[in-house]
């Protein structure tokens, strides 16, 4: 089984510029995924991005992209050129088919 | 539509009452998850399916929870005698069988204990 901590308090951050959001995990199993989803106010549970515990390139896609530090078992986000829109938690899970989720990073983006 | 989809959005229970909350997977996702969520707290696993099996049920929290997915696509979380504790939003994902794909995640039901 997984266990992700995220222990970062709330952030707010200037619209354009880049936020880095901290993840680390604890697992036994070998192979696994990585997970960031958004949860804006509305409630929904947005995928963003995924890392493969095998992958050694970090994963991007679009802004936002994925800080795989293996050995310290650390999996942080790095959101560039931050938008309005980005105003939202964001959930870091993981785990082999049952994933685990942290408590969530709260990001206010202020123009 | 092409989403998962969760009935209903909003449940209003008395203690003691039954609920019965369903969730409708994207078509020809294997895999099936059942979440938790108590308000400012990230998802806590309860349950996993793939297809009709239920692989792994460790997260449901006592004997009073019920999943079940009989044909393999629907599945139904019931809650036999609810308590305040059971309050939370419940959030059903499903995704194609594999670790590295995601999970597409429903709206959630928000279910609240009076």
């Amino acid at each position: 089984a997984q266990k992700i901590t995220q222990t970062q308090p709330g952030m707010f951050v200037q619209e354009k510029e880049a936020v880095t959001l901290d993840c680390t995990y604890d697992t036994s199993d070998q192979s696994y995924g990585l997970f960031w989803y958004k949860q804006p106010s509305s409630g929904e549970m947005i995928f963003l991005i995924y890392q493969g515990s095998y992958d050694e390139q970090n994963a991007t896609e679009g802004r936002y992209s994925l800080n795989f530090q293996k050995a310290r078992k650390s999996a942080n986000l790095v959101i560039s050129a931050s938008q309005l829109g980005d105003s939202a938690m964001y959930f870091c899970g993981g785990g082999n088919n049952r994933l685990a989720f942290g408590k969530g990073n709260q990001v206010v983006v202020i123009p | 539509g092409a989403g998962v989809s969760q009935s209903p959005r909003y449940k209003v229970a008395k203690r003691g009452q039954d609920v019965a909350l369903r969730c409708d997977p994207i078509s020809g996702h294997v895999s099936l998850f059942w979440y938790q969520q108590a308000l400012g707290q990230g998802p806590e696993f309860l349950t996993y399916f793939q297809n009709e099996a239920q692989l792994d049920k460790s997260g449901l929290p006592s004997d009073r929870f019920f999943a079940e997915r009989p044909e393999g696509s629907v599945s139904t979380l019931k809650i036999q005698r609810t308590q305040q504790e059971d309050s939370a939003v419940y959030l059903c994902a499903s995704s194609l069988v594999g670790r590295d794909t995601e999970a597409f995640f429903g709206q959630g039901t928000r279910l609240t204990v009076v």
